[in-house]
């Protein structure tokens, strides 16, 4: 089956500046690639997605990143801003599916310095 | 907005005590899940559902079950709690259909704490 490897487990960055979350994935057959944040006391919310026919997707300071070849995709915020401190989950979707859909990372907690 | 709700969000019991973990959604999803949420932040996959009368059980052995009667209610049920069922208990549900591509909605979750 599909495993989903995430780093790093903590990243703590100065608001402003970047912050960048990686995941590699097992099975080369994965061809949709979403992410989820996760405020607390709440549960994960979709944020961003990409499908294996796209190599790059950005929607205003969120953007992601897809190299099929080295199987990993790259979640990249930019201008960091409080808000952004959650913990944050990249996934992968099998192509044959699976009757459970999904196959979660980690987590990341991002950690936003005033 | 994600139309689907979790009760109770806390929820503090003795060992051996019988409870149930309600999850409620409105948008009419034909699938369901359950994930146990441990404290390193991991999510693990307990149960899913594809509809009504349908349950099956996910990566991580649970020693819980659940039941499908309504296509809007899932709920887990521990029938003897005990402290190793210490975690965060979040629902999900997702359109069934035949791309991959499921957007999964969650619930804020509920918290058990089991003394």
């Amino acid at each position: 089956g599909e495993n989903v490897e995430q780093h790093p487990s903590t990243l703590s960055v100065q608001e402003g500046d970047s912050a960048v979350i990686k995941c590699t994935y097992s099975d080369s057959a994965s061809n949709y690639f979403p992410w989820y944040k996760q405020e607390l006391g709440k549960g994960p919310q979709l944020i961003i997605d990409i499908r294996s026919n796209v190599g790059e997707k950005k929607d205003q300071r969120i953007a992601v990143t897809l190299n099929k070849t080295a199987k990993h995709f790259s979640l990249h915020i930019t201008e960091t801003q409080p808000e952004d401190s959650a913990v944050y989950f990249c996934a992968a979707v099998p192509s044959g599916g699976g009757a459970d859909g999904l196959t979660f990372g980690k987590g990341t907690h991002l950690i936003i310095q005033p | 907005e994600a139309d689907i709700y979790q009760t109770p969000r806390y929820l503090v019991i003795g060992t051996g005590k019988k409870i149930t973990l309600e999850c409620s959604q409105t948008m009419g999803h034909d699938k369901m899940y359950w994930y146990q949420q441990d404290p390193g932040m991991e999510l693990h996959l307990i149960h899913y559902s594809y509809g009504v009368n349908s349950t099956e059980k996910g990566d991580l052995s649970s020693e819980s079950t659940v039941s499908r009667i309504r296509t809007e209610h899932f709920p887990l049920t521990l029938e003897s709690a005990r402290p190793s069922h210490t975690s965060q208990y979040l629902c999900a549900s997702s359109e069934a259909g035949t791309g991959r591509n499921e957007k999964l909605f969650f619930g804020s979750g509920t918290q058990l704490s089991v003394l």
